[in-house]
């Protein structure tokens, strides 16, 4: 099973600041089959970025995901008001699908 | 506009069983592969299981901790998709989260239905 792990736990930003998150897996995930999710209190998680680079439908392109291997990244570059929320990576590269333990973007 | 709306949720005893249902509209059903993804109160997501269509082979995944006391099945001429959960322990307390598949990620969601085990 590949265990992810995300860091910080929580970040703390004013908008308009740059938001980096960290996905890190214990052992290389197949095919960069990475994804990341958004969830809002009380709300279903919502697909942001699959392929570890590619926006998800409807997805606004102040979001973007890198890295490969390992080692991957969220980047926010200016954070709205409304993306103050848990984010979460998934590795869908081999079963079991695994998640982290999430990332809370707050209010500074 | 995809639409999953999941039911059956509710208060169980440990060692009961419970089935979820998941109402699925809005895009080909019969073609898509489904998915179970479960959250405990204040904690993280965790994957239940997958369901592949049957041109697939219709076969079933499952995460080790459900596997054996959980099963998923679908009927496509309903466009419904369901989970029967059997010897409910403590620890599958959680919302429960039907989900489309894409390649191998999760594009669209239900609202969830919360199934609490508790004596």
């Amino acid at each position: 099973e590949i265990v992810l792990t995300q860091s910080p736990g929580t970040l703390s930003l004013s908008p308009g600041e740059r938001a980096t998150l960290s996905c890190r897996a214990s052992q290389s995930v197949s095919n960069d089959y990475l994804a990341w999710y958004q969830q809002k209190p009380g709300q279903a998680p919502r697909l942001l970025i699959y392929g570890a680079s590619s926006r998800a439908t409807g997805i606004p392109d102040r979001f973007s995901g890198s890295g490969s291997g390992t080692d991957f990244t969220l980047t926010i570059s200016r954070v709205e008001p409304e993306d103050f929320a848990v984010y979460y990576c998934q590795q869908y590269g081999s079963l079991p699908r695994t998640f982290g333990q999430g990332t809370k973007v707050e209010i500074k | 506009e995809v639409q999953l709306v999941e039911s059956g949720g509710g208060l169980v005893k440990p060692g009961g069983s419970l089935r979820l249902s998941c109402a699925a509209s809005g895009f080909s059903f019969s073609n898509a592969w489904m998915n179970w993804v479960r959250q405990a109160p204040g904690k993280g997501l965790e994957w239940v299981g997958r369901i592949k269509s049957k041109i697939n082979g219709g076969t079933t995944d499952y995460d080790a901790p459900v596997k054996g006391r959980f099963t998923i099945s679908r009927d496509d001429s309903k466009n419904m998709l369901f989970l029967q959960m059997n010897s409910l322990k403590t620890d599958d307390t959680a919302m429960y989260y039907c989900t489309t598949e894409f390649w191998g990620c999760y594009n669209n969601w239900g609202q969830g239905t919360l199934v609490t085990v508790s004596s």
